[in-house]
């Protein structure tokens, strides 16, 4: 594709409920990334995938947040029974693997608990 | 650890006028350091990159940054504003633990005046 693509763009969820967040990467890239940002803060690492293996989930803050990227291109980030804390935007990256320090973001879902 | 120090929360500037970021970052050795703008409600966009060589680099929308190792500092510069460079803007160091993570800074919200 064009870019690198996210849905929802926003979500409001009641805390308790389970929520998924969707990123498809730019074609052919071969590393994912996800990133949490705090409203007024920098992004901060969760997780990376090259191809479906997850290589570093050390940024996962909790057991709750899970990700997955089954055939190597599309990833999921699950977050389960959300709490308040969980409101941030969550960005999604991708990069060629041939120079995976230049990283290409997507527009972000906006996550909202209530 | 590495970190990214971004001392400048909020930048006023005026319109024509030069501007100036400052980025200090913690790292043992030669760093991968970024600059990305986000604008409200968009992913963030790579403005440029420094890896290794000239210590002086260009990069999109006119803007420069200098790689100073006595300093370890990363200051992004553009000689004059545009109204359209209303950003957040953020200083980024790539991880060499072998996972290529970015590890962010703050942000700087700059706004330009009329």
């Amino acid at each position: 594709g064009a870019g690198v693509s996210q849905s929802p763009r926003y979500k409001v969820a009641k805390r308790g409920q389970d929520v998924a967040l969707r990123c498809d990467p730019i074609s052919g890239h071969v590393s994912l990334f996800w990133y949490q940002q705090a409203l007024g803060q920098g992004p901060e690492f969760l997780t990376y995938f090259q191809n479906e293996a997850q290589l570093d989930k050390s940024g996962l803050p909790s057991d709750r947040f899970f990700a997955e990227r089954p055939e190597g291109s599309v990833s999921t980030l699950k977050i389960q029974r959300t709490q308040q804390e969980d409101s941030a935007v969550y960005l999604c990256a991708s990069s060629s693997g041939r120079s995976s320090y230049e990283q290409y973001f997507g527009p972000g879902t906006r996550l909202t608990v209530t | 650890a590495q970190s990214v120090t971004q001392p400048d929360i909020h930048i006023t500037v005026s319109e024509g006028a030069s501007l100036e970021l400052r980025c200090n970052y913690s790292y043992g050795a030669t760093p991968y350091l970024f600059w990305y703008v986000q604008s409200p409600g968009q992913g963030l966009q790579l403005l440029l990159k420094y890896f290794s060589g000239d210590t002086l680099v260009q990069g999109i929308k006119g803007f420069e940054a200098e790689f100073k190792r006595s300093q370890s500092s990363f200051n992004l510069r553009k000689p004059s504003v545009h109204w359209s460079d209303a950003a957040e803007y953020f200083c980024a160091v790539g991880s060499t633990s072998g996972t290529y993570k970015y590890i962010f800074g703050t942000g700087t919200r700059l706004k330009v005046l009329a």
